[in-house]
């Protein structure tokens, strides 16, 4: 079974500034994905970005990116010039192929104060 | 991006009766859909997936005879919540993957049910 932790349970950053959430996970398998969702006041849950494990490149979508280190089973979200809008509750997510399901971490609140 | 639309938004009901739960791929296929509970500030703990045109896989520890899951169609997946208490009083809230390879996940905007 795989586990996927999120050590930071809150944040805060100010707008504009560079934060940077931590994901750990630990698995035996070899082929899967990783993502990170965000999950505003309104509880919709919305994908942020995604990384496919055989993949070297780290993701990057805008203002979002990923470092994604393999070896050490860690997977990162730095989100550049912080808004107001990105205050939500952070999730990361592997993805078991074979399973053909997700884990979710604990999530990390993030705000982002004027 | 793909939209996933769940309904309704919140309920409230009687304890001992029963309510359902709509998830619908509104503009592509889905022959597999996850059911998923969340309680405040906590993660989403996975219930079952639901599998069009065959039975729904149950997680370990969730009860079959109470979350009855029932995939009718390509887009359509419905959790009926049976004999409600008011432990079962929680955030619900649905996904479909798609994309290729079929992983990512887009979300239903989620059910709060209130048993009382």
């Amino acid at each position: 079974a795989q586990t996927v932790t999120q050590s930071q349970p809150e944040m805060s950053v100010q707008e504009a500034e560079t934060v940077t959430l931590s994901c750990t996970y630990d698995t035996s398998e070899s082929n899967y994905y990783l993502f990170w969702y965000k999950q505003p006041p309104s509880r919709q849950m919305i994908l942020v970005i995604r990384q496919e494990a055989y993949k070297q490149q780290n993701a990057t979508e805008n203002r979002f990116s990923v470092n994604f280190q393999k070896a050490a089973k860690s997977f990162s979200l730095k989100i550049s010039d912080s808004q107001l809008g990105d205050t939500a509750m952070y999730f990361c997510a592997f993805y078991n192929t074979n399973a053909g399901k997700s884990t979710f971490g604990d999530g990390t609140t993030l705000t982002v104060k004027p | 991006g793909a939209v996933v639309s769940q309904h309704p938004s919140w309920v409230i009901c009687k304890s001992g009766t029963s309510v359902k739960i709509e998830c619908r791929s509104l503009d592509f296929q889905a022959t597999t859909m996850f059911w998923y509970r969340q309680f405040p500030k906590q993660s989403l703990m996975l219930m079952a997936t639901s599998n069009e045109g065959s039975k729904a896989t149950y997680e370990q520890g969730v009860e079959k005879d109470k979350f009855l899951i029932n995939h009718a169609s390509l887009t359509l997946s419905t959790l009926t919540v049976t004999s409600a208490h008011p432990e079962d009083s929680s955030f619900y809230i649905c996904s479909a993957p798609t994309g290729i390879p079929n992983t990512e996940a887009f979300f239903g905007q989620g059910t709060r049910l209130t048993v009382v």
